[in-house]
């Protein structure tokens, strides 16, 4: 079972508006990822936040995590078109083993003209 | 160059078939991942290699054998799949970070299979 649970699951916005994407998990971990995936294409990572991190900015993109409440968000700040893709989280549980990248249920974001 | 490269594209195969889906990354990562993607939901975890040998199978089908000929190469045979096996299959890899972390993965563009 997928180890994040996303919020909302679809979101529809214009362009030049902010985004925000938000992630819940529910086990420890040792860093949470940001990816997005563009139609049936492969995907792209975003940014990566470490256990002990609070936030990370890159670009046009914040990410923020909350270890105490097991939850991230991603904003996508003065969003373009070219946006419109699924941002899916992914959690690096902290069990010991790594390599075991679980991904959460995903957003479809649209950005329209 | 940090490319992960599938092939084919696309496959269509009978239930009775055997084929094979490839991947290749030049970027030195000494992990590599296979994932199952079904339309509208999250990539799912099938195969970890590290280091060529196979650290984790999430308890995926024998009808879906992974293998690694070298730290280059990752192969997955699909024999006498069932038309519920139908999905993207995605290839990834990335630096192998032992039990600390899982490093950024690097995504191919996928195998796109249908099962007749």
């Amino acid at each position: 079972s997928q180890q994040g649970e996303e919020d909302p699951q679809a979101l529809s916005i214009q362009e030049g508006e902010n985004a925000t994407m938000n992630c819940s998990y529910k086990t420890s971990i040792n860093n949470l990822q940001w990816y997005r995936q563009n139609s049936g294409r492969g995907l792209v990572h975003l940014i990566l936040i470490r256990s002990n991190e609070r936030e990370k900015h890159s670009g046009r993109l914040r990410v923020t995590l909350d270890t105490s409440k097991k939850s991230s968000s991603l904003l996508i700040t003065a969003s373009r078109a070219a946006d419109t893709a699924s941002y899916f989280c992914a959690t690096d549980p902290n069990t010991g083993g790594g390599n075991k990248l679980t991904f959460g249920t995903g957003t479809q974001l649209k950005v329209e003209l | 160059d940090t490319e992960v490269t599938q092939t084919p594209k696309h496959l269509v195969m009978g239930m009775t078939n055997k084929k094979s889906l490839k991947c290749e990354q030049h970027m030195g990562h000494r992990a590599m991942y296979w994932y199952k993607q079904k339309a509208k939901k999250p990539p799912e975890l099938m195969f970890v290699y590290s280091y060529e040998k196979l650290s984790i199978n999430e308890s995926v089908p024998s009808r879906f054998s992974p293998e690694c000929p070298n730290s280059s190469l990752l192969n997955l045979h699909l024999h006498a799949l069932q038309p519920e096996d139908s999905a993207l299959y995605l290839c990834a890899s990335s630096q192998d970070l032992g039990t600390l972390n899982t490093g950024e993965l690097f995504f191919g563009e996928g195998s796109r299979l249908t099962v007749l």
